[in-house]
């Protein structure tokens, strides 16, 4: 079946500090992935569509220049949370799919900010 | 607007008992799909089943069972037998047919006690 790796599964990180994530489809092209954040007992809440070749759709309440998604291959896309606070600590998990097929979780990255 | 909501938080049983998670949606699509995945404590999501909104036919996978039912828009999850293994959260979800990103649920917590 389609795979999806997420990388790296938990980071801690310096508050004021960069912290990339990579999202990559191991088996397929996806030429769209989706960038979800998760807060301890919450549920997944969509921050952006990342689009190979073009600028990411951001969701509302998401700050683009806090979050920057890249998508520059069909494999692709990564997530960098620019100058960390305790306050983006929370899980991120990223998806990709086939045109009109389900969709497939990475692993999640569990960033912590301190 | 789409909105799925699941409103159990958290159910415990005892194992052998069946459990039924509760899901009902909001959406002005036609045509949709529904999704049922799995979160366990190691946070990953795993995917349970996709259900096209034209397919009623209720679904059996083992000891997993779907009820759709459009009329009261409610796409219900029932364990049979539980097992320890079960406990983890459990996200409802909901996408368009022209878009692959998901709406979530709030998530229902399943504890299944030895």
């Amino acid at each position: 079946g389609a795979v999806v790796s997420q990388h790296p599964s938990r980071v801690i990180c310096k508050s004021g500090t960069s912290v990339k994530i990579e999202c990559r489809s191991l088996d397929f092209q996806a030429t769209t992935m989706f960038w979800y954040r998760q807060f301890p007992k919450q549920s997944l809440m969509l921050m952006a569509t990342s689009n190979e070749g073009s600028k990411a759709t951001y969701e509302q309440g998401v700050e683009k220049d806090k979050f920057l998604i890249n998508h520059a291959s069909l494999t692709l896309s990564t997530l960098t949370v620019t100058s960390a606070h305790p306050e983006d600590s929370s899980f991120y998990i990223c998806s990709a799919s086939r045109t009109g097929g389900e969709a497939f979780f990475g692993q999640g990255t569990r960033l912590t900010v301190v | 607007a789409q909105k799925v909501t699941q409103a159990q938080t958290e159910i415990s049983v005892v194992e052998k008992e069946d459990v039924t998670l509760d899901c009902v949606y909001e959406t002005r699509d036609t045509t949709y799909y529904l999704f049922w995945y799995k979160q366990p404590p190691s946070g990953e999501l795993v995917f349970l089943i996709r259900r096209n909104s034209f397919d009623e036919q209720n679904e059996i996978s083992g000891r997993y069972s779907w009820n759709f039912q459009k009329s009261t828009s409610s796409f219900n999850f029932t364990i049979t037998a539980s097992q320890v293994v079960d406990s983890a959260v459990y996200f409802c979800a909901l996408s368009g047919v022209n878009t692959d990103k998901l709406i979530f649920g709030t998530g229902t917590r399943l504890q299944v006690f030895p």
